[in-house]
């Protein structure tokens, strides 16, 4: 079975900082994706990652992915309160298999 | 542009009802996924949909639940006899063309009481 692990599961961070957070897979795979939610709201795609090695940026985000070690990260830089969110990462098997996603990270940026 | 829409946006049922809950492609699409999100928690994959047939599916997805492309073009999710448990955001998703990431609907907040 395929578990996706996130950390840490609430952040709360000052603007202007750094953080990262970590997503943990169990299986193999070359495909992972990071979404984010707003309260109330669905899911909008941020990145998605299909090599080991990848990274993609958008603005202040920037996501990698380390298939060797079943690790992606998704970086925040100089933090702005309009980041404040919950990010998912999840993982699939293949083209057209199911989405298995991690608890999420419910991230605030305080003024 | 949302590649799919979803009706109705909240549906309030009673325990023990049958909802039928909608998916509505933008354009044509193979795929279709739907997950379910209960307040607070992560997203659960509940059933995928290929080529107008069930190709996986979740161990959520028990006789209660079924799905169909009964016009061949909206795709929908039936919940024979919902429970309290059941209440929960409903999402459709699709993968856009030329893209695997699968991109989700607006939802349908389902409450059972």
């Amino acid at each position: 079975e395929l578990k996706v692990e996130q950390n840490p599961l609430f952040l709360s961070m000052q603007e202007g900082k750094n953080y990262t957070i970590y997503c943990n897979y169990s299986t193999t795979s070359d495909r992972l994706y990071w979404y984010r939610q707003d309260p109330g709201k669905s899911l909008e795609s941020l990145f998605v990652l299909l090599s080991n090695g990848a990274v993609k940026q958008e603005g202040r985000l920037m996501a990698s992915l380390d298939t060797k070690a079943r690790l992606s990260t998704l970086h925040i830089t100089a933090a702005v309160h309009d980041l404040s969110a919950t990010y998912f990462c999840a993982v699939d098997k293949g083209s057209g298999s199911r989405l298995t996603f991690g608890e999420g990270t419910q991230l605030t940026v305080n003024p | 542009e949302p590649e799919v829409t979803q009706t109705p946006s909240h549906q309030v049922t009673q325990m023990g009802q049958e909802v039928i809950l909608r998916c509505v492609p933008i354009s044509n699409h193979l795929y279709f996924y739907w997950y379910r999100q209960i307040l607070g928690q992560k997203v659960e994959f509940l059933v995928s949909f290929y080529n107008n047939e069930i190709s996986e599916k979740s161990e959520i997805f028990d006789d209660q639940f079924s799905v169909e492309r009964p016009d061949g073009s909206n795709f929908t999710l039936k919940i024979r006899s919902t429970k309290l448990e059941d209440s929960a955001m409903y999402f459709c998703a699709t993968p856009r063309a030329s893209t695997d990431t699968q991109y989700f609907g607006p939802g349908t907040r389902l409450t059972v009481l």
